[in-house]
């Protein structure tokens, strides 16, 4: 059983259209996360999601917004795609908000702006 | 968090240990020290993380040094499918400010058969 699942794994869209990824854990973790990892392999934190609480990385675009309709899924909207937008993007979920606790990843979502 | 520093590239002969290095000179003593690794088009997976002692698991062990000022993630006998960017991370762990990993660029180990 995939622990951390990612739909869909391949998009392409052009600019300036609406997208969402969605994600889903079933490992009964309480806290999830989007990663955005560009063309330079840098992977860089985007949000923490925990209990309705969303901890935002400052340098994220107001664009890009997490969507929870409950505790294993956390979906990634993001409006008004642009090409610098391009990147891989991957879910994970760790058991709580803590930082002792390892994160599981989910095997990304390739994203095109054309 | 502290800031780490790896070596870009490392080869290792199959079969043979891989001792991937990493300093965080800066740690702070409730810092962990984790390691994670990317394997090419896949998701990062968790390694292992320790504290002050060393630490092992299934898949490698943690060798930290005494002053916590680097530490050394050894594969004790690597296979081809340890190909991978091996990342080093420092941050405390009971810090509820997001628990959000903050990835370097890591070290790409290459085994070669």
């Amino acid at each position: 059983d995939t622990a951390v699942s990612q739909t869909p794994k391949y998009l392409v869209t052009q600019m300036g259209n609406d997208k969402s990824i969605k994600c889903e854990q079933n490992l009964g973790h309480d806290t999830m996360y989007w990663y955005k990892q560009d063309s330079k392999k840098f992977l860089k934190i985007m949000f923490s999601y925990n209990n309705k609480e969303l901890i935002i990385n400052e340098t994220v675009p107001n664009r890009f917004s997490p969507k929870s309709p409950d505790k294993a899924h956390l979906n990634l909207h993001i409006n008004s795609l642009e090409l610098g937008d391009s990147a891989v993007y991957f879910c994970a979920s760790s058991v709580g908000l803590a930082g002792g606790y390892e994160q599981y990843f989910g095997p990304g979502t390739r994203l095109t702006v054309t | 968090d502290a800031k780490t520093t790896q070596p870009t590239s490392m080869d290792c002969a199959e079969g043979r240990a891989a001792n991937l290095p990493c300093n965080h000179s800066t740690i702070s003593g409730n810092e962990y020290v984790y390691w994670y690794r990317q394997i090419h088009s896949q998701g990062p997976q968790y390694i292992i993380h320790g504290l002050k002692n060393n630490e092992t698991n299934e898949m490698a062990s943690l060798i930290i040094t005494e002053d916590r000022k680097s530490s050394t993630l050894i594969l004790p006998h690597a296979t081809l499918r340890d190909t991978a960017v091996y990342y080093c991370i420092v941050r405390v762990a009971h810090n509820n400010a997001g628990n959000m990993l903050t990835f370097g660029g890591g070290t790409r180990l290459m085994v070669k058969p």
